[in-house]
């Protein structure tokens, strides 16, 4: 069954350091998301992407963030600057459709350490 | 705004003892609800949604869930619980208009003993 991949499974950095983040998602998928997950809490909607361009931020993504699909199958997500509360786990997903019944297909995510 | 609320961090049941994970959520138009499991060093599983209709719904690995639109809630059942059910279940929420990102609840460990 195909699988959405993540990699790093960890990276551990020092803060102020940029960190890219990247995703292979299912391949005749269309929609990519990326999810945070601090420590205990919950998992938080970070940024969707379709058609090379974001559909919907959250406040957390602000200018520090940035995606991008470099190429047909990879899908990224960069931190330019990274700070202490930027430490958690970060989920990649991809839905093949829009429609908002669609169940999203997640990674196994990156364990962002920020020190 | 949209939230979903797990009232229970950990669940412990014994091995062929039905179980239940709680969820409620809240949305202002008609709810797409979700659950998801997820194994140690796994990503988010898909395992059932209810989208309209039967208010029961069934999903993988014998795990159903039953939409309540009065006490809006989407408890996640059971009958018989295996020491493999053991992982932490995420409940999600999307608002039917399509125009809100999924939201999660907080996660529910479930530990099933033998």
């Amino acid at each position: 069954e195909p699988e959405v991949t993540q990699t790093p499974s960890h990276q551990v950095t020092q803060m102020g350091q940029e960190v890219i983040l990247r995703c292979v998602p299912i391949s005749n998928h269309l929609y990519f998301y990326w999810y945070r997950q601090i420590l205990g809490q919950k998992v938080e909607f970070l940024v969707s992407f379709y058609n090379n361009e974001i559909s919907e931020k959250s406040e957390i993504f602000d200018d520090q963030f940035s995606v991008e699909r470099p190429d047909g199958s990879n899908f990224t997500l960069k931190i330019r600057s990274t700070k202490l509360e930027d430490s958690a786990m970060y989920f990649c997903a991809s839905t093949k459709e829009r429609a908002p019944y669609n169940e999203q297909f997640f990674g196994p995510g990156t364990r962002l350490t920020v020190l | 705004a949209q939230s979903v609320a797990q009232p229970e961090d950990q669940v412990n049941v014994a091995e062929g003892n039905p179980l239940t994970v709680k969820c409620t959520y809240s949305v202002s138009g008609n709810p797409y609800l979700f659950w998801y499991v997820q194994y140690p060093n796994r990503g988010l599983q898909f395992l059932l949604k209810y989208i309209t209709g039967d208010n029961l719904v069934k999903g993988s690995y014998g795990f159903e869930a039953e939409f309540n639109k009065s006490q809006t809630s989407f408890h996640l059942k059971k009958p018989s619980a295996l020491v493999s059910d053991s992982a932490l279940y995420f409940c999600a929420v999307r608002d039917g208009s399509g125009n809100t990102p999924l939201v999660f609840g907080k996660g529910t460990r479930l530990s099933v003993i033998a």
